[in-house]
């Protein structure tokens, strides 16, 4: 069955650039399906980041469309998110998770089991 | 943007009670909604997508109704397991979820 994983560092100081990649196994992510990063912030609820298309096509969240990139490397079977001038307010747990084919806007399932970064100095 | 109301915030419930949890859209989604439950410190799973259909392995006490702007989740009769947080997603327009709804013991 498909799995998710994401890894990257747990500290990113502000104004610098937070880099999170999630590798998947169990499905090439060339064949399809939509993947896509969602956050939550310590006690709040979730909020989507975005989410990318093997063709590369991409979609983002308007609020955070002029700091987030989501890219592809089907080579690895992983995507990943990079998210520049960060603050204390992206502090979150991100997660990755696999869309359903058809939309690019779509509910999620799988997702990973989250990874917590916190932004401080 | 759209906004998602859930309500109640807290509910406190006994096991084998009916509970019934709402999600209120600040416009029409039409079927566009799906519901996830979350433990604590784990990530959320997929219980219902387009308002009403169950994920194959999800249990049957579990149903989601609704259409437009208002939408329901609910546990049949509420199993130990199920005590968690729950989330509703509108996937309509970009993606937004609501804020949570907390089933706590009673």
């Amino acid at each position: 069955q498909v799995q998710l994983q994401e890894s990257g560092p747990g500290l990113v100081k502000p104004s610098e650039t937070l880099s999170l990649t999630c590798t998947v196994s169990g499905y090439s992510i060339s064949r399809g399906y939509y993947w896509g990063w969602i956050r939550q912030p310590p006690g709040k609820s979730l909020d989507w980041i975005g989410s990318i298309y093997p063709s590369g096509s991409t979609y983002y969240n308007p609020s955070l469309k002029s700091r987030v990139t989501i890219s592809l490397d089907t080579s690895k079977n992983q995507f990943s998110l990079t998210l520049s001038s960060v603050t204390a307010a992206d502090t979150a747990v991100y997660y990755c998770a696999r869309g359903p084919e058809g939309a690019p806007h779509n509910w999620f399932d799988p997702w990973g089991q989250g990874t917590l970064v916190t932004v401080s100095s | 943007d759209i906004q998602m109301t859930q309500s109640p915030s807290t509910l406190s419930a006994s096991v084998g009670d009916r509970v019934t949890i709402t999600c209120r859209a600040s416009q029409s989604i039409s079927s566009w909604l799906a519901w996830y439950q979350q433990k604590p410190g784990k990530a959320p799973k997929l219980l219902i997508y387009k308002a009403s259909s169950l994920k194959s392995g999800v249990p049957s006490r579990f149903s989601g109704s609704g259409s437009g702007t208002e939408f329901t989740l609910t546990i049949s009769s509420l199993q130990a397991d199920d005590f968690a947080t729950y989330y509703c997603q509108q996937y309509k327009s970009d993606s937004s979820f609501g804020q949570g709804t907390k089933v706590e013991i009673k």
